[in-house]
């Protein structure tokens, strides 16, 4: 299996531009996650989805951020528009129901100049 | 409220030497702990798990943790540390219901010296 992909791996775009990140969760499962990460909060949870549907979006920080998940195998998190304090690293992660270990996609580093 | 302290931001060790990382929790009901680690550029890599059983786990590349319950802690060992050890790693807790979101503590990071 490829695991879980996400992209692009490195975004670099101008404050007040939308934003769109791609995640393919690994195939069967059916918990998706999208976590931000940080130096200064560490990773934090932002949305996740069970077969497809969002279930916890507490942690999206503000209505610019929003997150879809049409199929089992693709998500996508948009910010619109985007500002410099969203550049972080944002993280997809899968499960699979019934087991809690959560498999992490590579990362896409987003800098908001 | 639910929460992992990894007290621990930075530790070096020299190569060679043993390496325990701390982590402590607070969680409402018995946990599922996990570790991970994160090489620089990379996503999370799972290095062991604990559900249930015996409370001393063994995981990938050498490691190990204990989880006991008195202390509320999961903490990390490994008995020599590699140069390729160097890296951050995530203590992280979970309810082990399908489909429920991990919380992670703020990372350690280790550095190896030779």
């Amino acid at each position: 299996d490829a695991g879980v992909i996400q992209s692009p791996r490195h975004e670099v775009t101008e404050m007040g531009q939308e934003v769109t990140l791609r995640c393919k969760p690994i195939s069967g499962h059916n918990s998706l996650f999208w976590y931000r990460q940080t130096m200064m909060r560490g990773l934090e949870l932002l949305i996740y989805f069970n077969n497809n549907v969002p279930i916890d979006d507490s942690g999206m920080p503000e209505d610019r951020f929003s997150a879809k998940m049409p199929n089992a195998s693709f998500s996508t998190l948009k910010i619109q528009p985007s500002e410099p304090r969203d550049s972080a690293v944002y993280f997809c992660a899968s499960t699979v129901g019934g087991n809690t270990e959560a498999f992490f996609g590579q990362g896409t580093r987003l800098t908001v100049v | 409220a639910q929460s992992v302290t990894q007290p621990d931001i930075h530790i070096t060790v020299s190569e060679g030497a043993s390496l325990e990382l701390r982590c402590n929790y607070s969680y409402g009901a018995t946990p599922y702990l996990f570790w991970y680690v994160q090489s620089p550029g990379q996503g999370l890599q799972l290095l062991l798990k604990y559900f249930s059983g015996d409370t001393l786990v063994q995981g990938i590349k050498g490691f190990e943790a204990e989880f006991k319950r008195s202390q509320s802690s999961f903490n990390l060992r490994k008995p020599s540390v590699h140069w390729s050890d160097a890296a951050e790693y995530f203590c992280a807790v979970g309810p082990g219901q399908a489909g429920t979101a991990l919380i992670f503590g703020k990372g350690t990071t280790l550095s190896v010296s030779s």
